[in-house]
């Protein structure tokens, strides 16, 4: 069993619609990041959470420590959206990182 | 700071083959990680440098692979003898010393052929 679940796995959405991508954790936790990767490779933290609410532009991330949850929204989709969006776990003894397997979005115009 | 740099960024070997994969972490960062992501995966965790102490490995890492950071700044990952398996994004992370905030190299793809 992964340290971390993702859902859904893929996602086809049209432009302007309203995304949530969910992730539920099984370890303790010190910190939750959604990254964004791109083809090609490069990963880039969006957010870094360890309570409550965080807001970038179209983007919002919300934790819930006690259900040890967090969601990832996207607001108004638009196609440069789309990537791979990965949940990844920072463990309470801060050496590990545990990451899901990602949810890979296709935004259409 | 320009960020994490790895290098190269795609690498190209015949099986049986030795590569080595650099990350230059973010100046004064001391902690280190290596993952592996294959396809449609999320990366996976092979190592850990707190400045150059090697205090984590993955039982991924097998005895053909291994890892240096010799002086706590840039770190090898050297594949010995390569495998068809090993074809995979090498992603190298770093962090500071407190907290858990992590920032991402672009990753080296390693094809082995």
């Amino acid at each position: 069993k992964n340290e971390v679940e993702q859902s859904p796995q893929n996602l086809t959405a049209q432009e302007g619609e309203f995304i949530t991508i969910n992730c539920s954790y099984s370890v303790g936790i010190s910190a939750l990041h959604w990254l964004q990767q791109h083809p090609g490779g490069g990963i880039v933290s969006l957010f870094m959470l360890s309570s409550g609410k965080k807001k970038h532009g179209r983007l919002i991330a919300t934790i819930n420590i006690q259900e040890k949850h967090s969601s990832l929204h996207i607001t108004a989709s638009h196609p440069r959206d789309s990537a791979v969006y990965i949940c990844a776990v920072v463990s309470n003894t801060g050496n590990q990182f545990y990451f899901g397997t990602g949810t890979s979005l296709t935004v259409i115009p | 700071d320009t960020g994490v740099s790895q290098n190269p960024r795609h690498k190209i070997t015949k099986r049986g083959q030795n590569v080595t994969f650099r990350c230059d972490p973010i100046s004064e960062h001391n902690r280190l990680y290596w993952y592996r992501q294959t396809l449609g995966q999320g990366p996976e965790f092979l190592t850990y440098f707190q400045n150059e102490a090697q205090l984590e490995k993955s039982r991924l890492l097998s005895d053909r692979f291994s890892a240096e950071r010799p002086k706590g700044s840039f770190s090898t990952l050297e594949i010995q003898r390569t495998e068809q398996g090993d074809s995979a994004m090498y992603l190298c992370a770093s962090s500071p010393a407190e907290g858990p905030e992590a920032f991402f190299g672009q990753g080296t793809r390693l094809t082995v052929v």
